[in-house]
């Protein structure tokens, strides 16, 4: 069946360091992925978003590429803050009338200062 | 104007009694879901409406039932309730056509004593 894997938590870096948070993805047509962030004790926003191949999306200093080929989605940041400081989710739809997001296990990631 | 509003925002209970959470949105959305959330954070689909129509049911307990009494509403209703239901309860909500972008609530923590 569909499902999306992610990188296990929790990740730890320092205040301006590299971020890549790994995800790969298994579906049966053409999905589009997103990046959803969930801050401490607050509900899930949509981080980034792509819907075809190659596809590029960014926000907030993020990016991931939807790599077909690879079935990939990673996040990454060049260079984290502590208001980062989050539980990142990688998720993927279908087109259906139905959509159901179908999410990664989540990665906490946590910045020192 | 919150886009996505649940209602509570923490419910504690003992076993064994019926509660309810409701969940509202202001986007003129056609499509509602519920997810819950666990302990480890991990999130999954229970129900999804489209247009007051159950289109997704993932093999939750039928002591969990929705409902949706106009297209802007989708209630969670649960009776009897176990230790095992403590969770994040979170709404969304989609636009019409294609895999857009769900819109989530804030959650609402249910812990069941």
């Amino acid at each position: 069946g569909d499902s999306v894997t992610q990188m296990e938590g929790p990740v730890t870096l320092s205040e301006e360091a590299f971020l890549t948070i790994n995800c790969t993805y298994t579906a049966t047509g053409y999905p589009s992925l997103f990046w959803y962030v969930q801050y401490p004790g607050e509900g899930l926003q949509l981080l980034l978003k792509a819907t075809k191949a190659d596809d590029k999306g960014s926000n907030k200093g993020f990016e991931a590429t939807y790599r077909k080929e690879t079935t990939s989605f990673h996040l990454e940041k060049g260079s984290v803050q502590v208001s980062d400081s989050a539980v990142y989710f990688c998720a993927l739809t279908l087109y259906s009338s139905a959509s159901k997001i179908i999410f990664g296990s989540g990665t906490r990631l946590s910045i020192r200062p | 104007d919150t886009a996505v509003s649940q209602t509570p925002k923490y419910l504690v209970t003992q076993m064994g009694n019926d509660k309810s959470i409701k969940c509202e949105q202001n986007l003129g959305h056609d499509t509602m879901y519920w997810y819950k959330q666990d302990s480890k954070k991990f999130l999954k689909i229970m129900f999804s409406y489209n247009n007051k129509e159950l289109i997704i049911n993932e093999t939750v307990p039928n002591r969990f039932s929705p409902k949706s009494p106009d297209k802007a509403h989708l209630n969670l209703h649960i009776n009897s309730l176990e230790l095992g239901d403590s969770a994040v309860y979170f709404c969304a909500s989609r636009g019409a056509g294609g895999p857009d972008t769900q819109y989530f609530g804030p959650g609402t923590r249910l812990t069941v004593l």
